[in-house]
């Protein structure tokens, strides 16, 4: 099993600042990682495949990046709906999820 | 525009099976050779893939639920299903249905249903 450990647990940003997310990996994934958001009440919505490819409708203040076993989510300047979990997740053995990293409000 | 939608009881009792269907709206769950899957949330927790299956039919599990899960698929009803044998209350999760981004295994899940809710409790 691929163990992701995402850091830190929580993040408290301002509006407008950048939040960068990490996400660690076990062993290598090369690049198979995606990156996705998830608010309360709602299912997780994909951001990033492939390591660094926005999915669809995804606005460009999200940016992905790494490969092998470290990669790291950076919003370039939050906005008031991007606070929410955030979840790594790796697809290059069957898929395992991070334990989610909260963006709050500071 | 392809969706999903999540059906089945929301109330399960101890050692029964879990079952839940996933209905695929918008296009056809055969015409494109896209994976689907079901992934799992406990309340307050993160995220567990439990398994996959092809419009043929191939399915792989979670090696952690391998015993206790059956996936299958109904392409005549657009639909697939889950099935979890000998639940538990740690079983007690918003169950989501996904389907990949890309007609690979090895891909990313893009489009999700909206989940259900499922409670193993007497």
């Amino acid at each position: 099993e691929i163990v992701m450990t995402q850091s830190p647990a929580t993040l408290s940003v301002s509006p407008g600042e950048r939040a960068t997310l990490s996400c660690r990996a076990s062993q290598s994934v090369s690049s198979n990682l995606a990156w996705y958001q998830q608010k309360p009440g709602q299912a997780p919505r994909l951001l990033i495949y492939g390591a660094s490819t926005r999915a669809t409708g995804i606005p460009a203040r999200f940016s992905g990046s790494g490969s092998g076993t470290e990669f790291t989510l950076t919003i370039s300047s939050l906005q008031s709906e991007d606070f929410a979990v955030y979840y790594c997740q790796q697809y290059n053995n069957w898929p395992s999820f991070g334990q989610g990293t909260k963006v709050e409000i500071k | 525009q392809l969706q999903l939608q999540e059906s089945g009881p929301g109330l399960v009792k101890p050692s029964e099976t879990l079952s839940l269907t996933c209905t695929v709206s918008g296009g056809s769950i055969s015409s494109s050779s896209y994976y689907w899957g079901w992934i799992r949330q406990p309340p307050g927790k993160g995220l567990e893939w439990i398994g996959s299956i092809y419009y043929s039919g191939s399915t792989y599990y979670n090696p952690s639920l391998k015993s206790r899960v059956t996936i299958s698929v109904d392409t005549s009803k657009n639909q697939f299903s889950l099935k979890l044998s000998s639940v538990t209350a740690a079983d007690t999760a918003v169950y989501y249905c996904a389907r990949y981004i890309a007609p690979d295994l090895l891909s990313a899940f893009d489009i999700w249903g909206q989940g259900t809710m499922v409670t193993v409790s007497s």
